[in-house]
Order: C-alpha cells, then sequence, then structure tokens
C-alpha cells in the first residue's frame, strides 16, 4: 500500500459525458501527478500540481482539467469524453515540488467510455 | 525531443532463465528510478540510482547505472513467476524553466513461462 488513494476504481460513462477522478496523496507529499495509461502502452504524464498551484503540464487535452485543493487532494475532470479517452488513470504523489522525485502511485481509475 | 527509450517492449522467459531489460536517455541523467507494474497493479518504486557505473542489488535483481549516466539496465536472475510483470525505468528529463519532470520509458513486459 502506497498511501495514495484513488476514488472510484472502476467508472463506466457514455461518450460525451464528464467525470472527476479523485486522488488524495500520502501523508506529508506536496505533489501530485497525473498520468494516463492505455492498454499496453506506457505512463503518459498528464499534470503535475505542487501545493495548490499547477508545476508542470505534460500531453493534456484540453478537454482534461485537474485542480489540488488546500487538503492537497487532487481531482481530474474529463470532459466530452471519447471511446479513446477509455484508460487507467493514475495518481502520483511525492514529497518535494521537484519533478524528478520518486513519486509513489495509486491504485488507479480504470475508465470506460462506451 | 528528449526521451527515454527502454528495450525490449516484450520478453518471454520460460522460469528459471535469466532476464534483462535495458533503458537508455538522449541526454545525461541526474539519477534513473525502476517501477513495477504487476498485472491489474500500479507502479511500485523499485530503486534509485544516482552514480556513475553505480550497480545496487536486491536479491535476484541486479540495477546497473551507466559510466556516462546514459544508459542503464535491470537483470533478474532465475526468473521465477512473481517477477511477472511491466518495469519501468524513468529519468529526470529538462521539462523547461528550470525544471525537470520525470519520464518513464515505455516499459518492458515480462512474461514468465513455468
Amino acid at each position: 500500500d502506497s498511501g495514495v488513494t484513488q476514488t472510484p476504481k472502476h467508472l463506466i460513462t457514455a461518450t460525451g459525458q464528464r467525470v472527476t477522478l479523485r486522488c488524495s496523496p500520502r501523508s506529508g507529499d506536496l505533489s501530485v501527478y497525473w498520468y494516463q495509461q492505455s492498454l499496453d502502452q506506457g505512463l503518459q504524464f498528464l499534470i503535475q500540481y505542487y501545493n495548490g498551484e499547477e508545476r508542470a503540464k505534460g500531453n493534456i487535452l484540453e478537454r482534461f482539467s485537474a485542480q489540488q485543493f488546500p487538503d492537497l487532494h487532487s481531482e481530474l475532470n474529463l470532459s466530452s469524453l471519447e471511446l479513446g479517452d477509455s484508460a487507467l488513470y493514475f495518481c502520483a504523489s511525492s514529497v518535494a515540488g521537484q519533478g524528478e522525485k520518486t513519486q509513489y502511485f495509486g491504485p488507479g481509475t480504470r475508465l470506460l467510455v462506451l | 525531443g528528449q526521451q527515454v527509450m527502454q528495450i525490449p517492449q516484450y520478453q518471454h522467459v520460460q522460469e528459471g532463465e535469466d532476464f534483462t531489460t535495458y533503458c537508455n536517455s538522449s541526454t545525461t541523467l541526474s539519477n534513473i528510478q525502476w517501477y513495477k507494474q504487476r498485472p491489474g497493479g500500479h507502479p511500485v518504486f523499485l530503486i534509485q540510482l544516482v552514480k556513475s557505473g553505480e550497480v545496487k542489488k536486491q536479491k535476484r535483481l541486479t540495477f546497473q547505472f551507466g559510466e556516462a549516466k546514459k544508459n542503464s539496465s535491470l537483470h533478474i536472475t532465475a526468473t521465477q513467476t512473481t517477477d511477472v510483470g511491466t518495469y519501468f525505468c524513468a529519468g529526470p528529463l529538462y521539462s523547461g524553466a528550470g525544471s525537470y519532470q520525470l519520464t518513464f520509458g515505455k516499459g518492458t513486459k515480462l512474461s514468465v513461462i513455468p
């Protein structure tokens, strides 16, 4: 158990819909990262937040947005969903803001868009 | 652009055989990290190498960081079915504005035939 929690574990929705994925980092970690992993694909970095502020952006679509709240939990919002958005979405956390530090991953949210 | 490349993408071995995965970066890395993702699971941090030429061992796993700090390898001796999973290397690549982002290779998926 990494100490990172993610909800929900599974999500099934339809094209065009909007969903929100939630992540709580390990106690004491200030950085949260979001990744997308499609079937048999690597980890695509989406975005990083550090202590409530956006720190780095990766290959995140304009239909996707995220935020980190004062209690440090983070939410990833996916809108106008397409079939191709079906994937595993991981949240990871680390102590510091530097993006190169060791990251601890949550169990992931499996999203299926029908 | 800067990348972290990993080969092979897939490896099937007979139980008891050795396994090696290789990681290469287009630039010098300050450190290299290795993660393991079991089927249906999430990436789990295994180890970090920092020094040029560093070699670290964890039971049957041997991790090596190249002299030029641009490549790394993970070698598993006498594989077991518990070694099944995808092994990712990750290195911090410059992402602009003075910051670095941990960039993952695409992973090597190891299958072990009992």
